[in-house]
């Protein structure tokens, strides 16, 4: 009973490349957030969105955008890829604010 | 913005003991605190969580205590299993909607059996 789906579990980038996350959610949930996990720093906030079409900066967005054209989809873009940007990939959903994130499986990205 | 430590960073507890995690956070408009558990290549799931109107809540062997003058909360997990072996991550948030959870850096949790 997946409710929230990242599309890949391992990817592969080069350096400079373009790279799409992508996470769909089947809850109907408003709220969408792409977090990363590095060890020792715990999950770090990159993007949330509450509506479709809106975006909200979070704690790290330098180097990444996103994109909410449906609500259930919730897309993380590397625009450059590099490899400080290597690291597990976190997306989540709720119904409002901040109570019961639901998680996804995690994105882990290598860039080389 | 919010800013939460979380330690210690790694606890090693003989099965049957207790184990404690502490985290501090720095927003004092902060009201909302869950608790995640982590299993190794699985996802982070809630576990319990707790609001500042309420000092402490229990959910069978674990606990949650808040105090908000020093702006610190504390798991507490009682009689560990060896299936309690995990990472923890404490958060902390303002509660309302369009708010987001602020995360401490994780407790790696062995409980040797």
């Amino acid at each position: 009973d997946v409710k929230v789906t990242q599309s890949s579990r391992y990817l592969v980038k080069r350096t400079g490349e373009k790279v799409f996350l992508e996470c769909v959610q089947d809850m109907d949930h408003e709220n969408m957030f792409w977090y990363r996990q590095d060890p020792g720093l715990g999950l770090r906030l990159i993007y949330f969105s509450y509506d479709v079409k809106m975006k909200e900066k979070g704690d790290i967005p330098e180097g990444y955008s996103v994109s909410r054209e449906k609500k259930e989809r919730f897309s993380l873009i590397l625009e450059s890829a590099s490899t400080n940007q290597t690291s597990m990939y976190l997306c989540a959903s709720s119904f409002g604010g901040p109570y019961g994130y639901t998680f996804g499986s995690g994105t882990r990205l290598t860039i080389v | 913005g919010e800013n939460v430590e979380q330690h210690p960073s790694t606890l090693s507890v003989q099965e049957g003991d207790s184990a404690v995690i502490k985290c501090t956070y720095s927003d004092s408009a902060s009201n909302y605190f869950p608790w995640y558990k982590q299993e190794l290549g699985k996802r982070p799931q809630l576990i319990i969580d707790i609001r500042s109107n309420v000092g402490e809540k229990k959910d069978q062997r674990i606990a949650v205590t808040l105090n908000k003058t020093a702006k610190h909360f504390s798991l507490h997990i009682t009689e560990t299993q060896p299936e309690d072996s995990a990472v923890y991550f404490c958060a902390a948030s303002r509660g309302a909607a369009g708010n987001k959870l602020t995360f401490g850096g994780g407790t790696r949790v062995l409980v040797k059996p």
